[in-house]
């Protein structure tokens, strides 16, 4: 059974492109959350997304950053006009229900913005 | 709103000796879960240890045990037996029991062992 699945691993952006990373939740968890660690930080967290809704976005900051989580394929974080100070790891996690109360986390992405 | 507070920013600890790492939290509900992940270097998320605050009974996992204090709001992690591979940065992490809650973490500790 694999586990929760992020791609890619790393990216590089400059100032002003689009950022789009991908998570793919384990086998049967139809919730995700996604959670940004700045450099000597925890992680925050940003938005929970269920199969086409989004849950709780109240850690998405409000401008150039958007999250989906489609029927089919998985989900996306987007990040537009990239800045310097995206510059962070990003992970995903999943769980199987709302009210599991473990979420498994992938390895993250690690954004470089130049 | 809930806060963690991991106050100590590093630990170290002799190989096989006994370490423990300090947590703090603070929330207005009664049932919640708490959690210890660790972040080696590769900086994969893994679950070690998780507590529900129903129980009085302090969780373990093998190595790893923790020592909840509810009324003090205190969830520290013991780690016995300390192994090099315990290296990493811990984080201590809160959830509220209820549907659609999500992680809050605190700032983390990083544990060196040393051999």
């Amino acid at each position: 059974n694999a586990g929760v699945m992020q791609n890619p691993r790393h990216l590089v952006r400059r100032r002003g492109q689009e950022a789009r990373l991908r998570c793919s939740p384990m086998k049967g968890h139809s919730h995700v959350y996604w959670y940004r660690q700045l450099p000597e930080e925890g992680l925050k967290f940003m938005v929970y997304l269920q199969k086409e809704n989004i849950i709780d976005e109240s850690g998405m900051p409000k401008e150039r950053f958007s999250a989906e989580f489609p029927k089919e394929g998985p989900s996306i974080l987007r990040i537009q006009q990239v800045v310097r100070g995206d510059s962070a790891a990003y992970f995903c996690a999943s769980s199987p229900g709302a009210r599991r109360e473990t979420q498994y986390f992938g390895p993250g992405t690690r954004l470089l913005v130049l | 709103a809930q806060t963690v507070t991991q106050s100590q920013p590093e630990m170290s600890v002799q190989e096989a000796e006994t370490v423990t790492l300090s947590c703090t939290y603070d929330t207005s509900e009664s049932d919640y879960y708490l959690f210890w992940y660790k972040q080696p270097p590769s900086r994969q998320m893994i679950l070690v240890i998780r507590q529900e605050a129903y129980k009085q009974q302090n969780a373990t996992e093998n190595r790893f045990s923790v020592n909840f204090q509810k009324a003090a709001k205190s969830f520290s992690l013991k780690i016995s037996d300390s192994q090099l591979g315990d290296a990493a940065m811990y984080f201590c992490a809160y959830r509220e029991r209820r549907a659609n809650s999500k992680l809050t973490f605190g700032k983390g500790i990083t544990l060196s062992v040393r051999p």
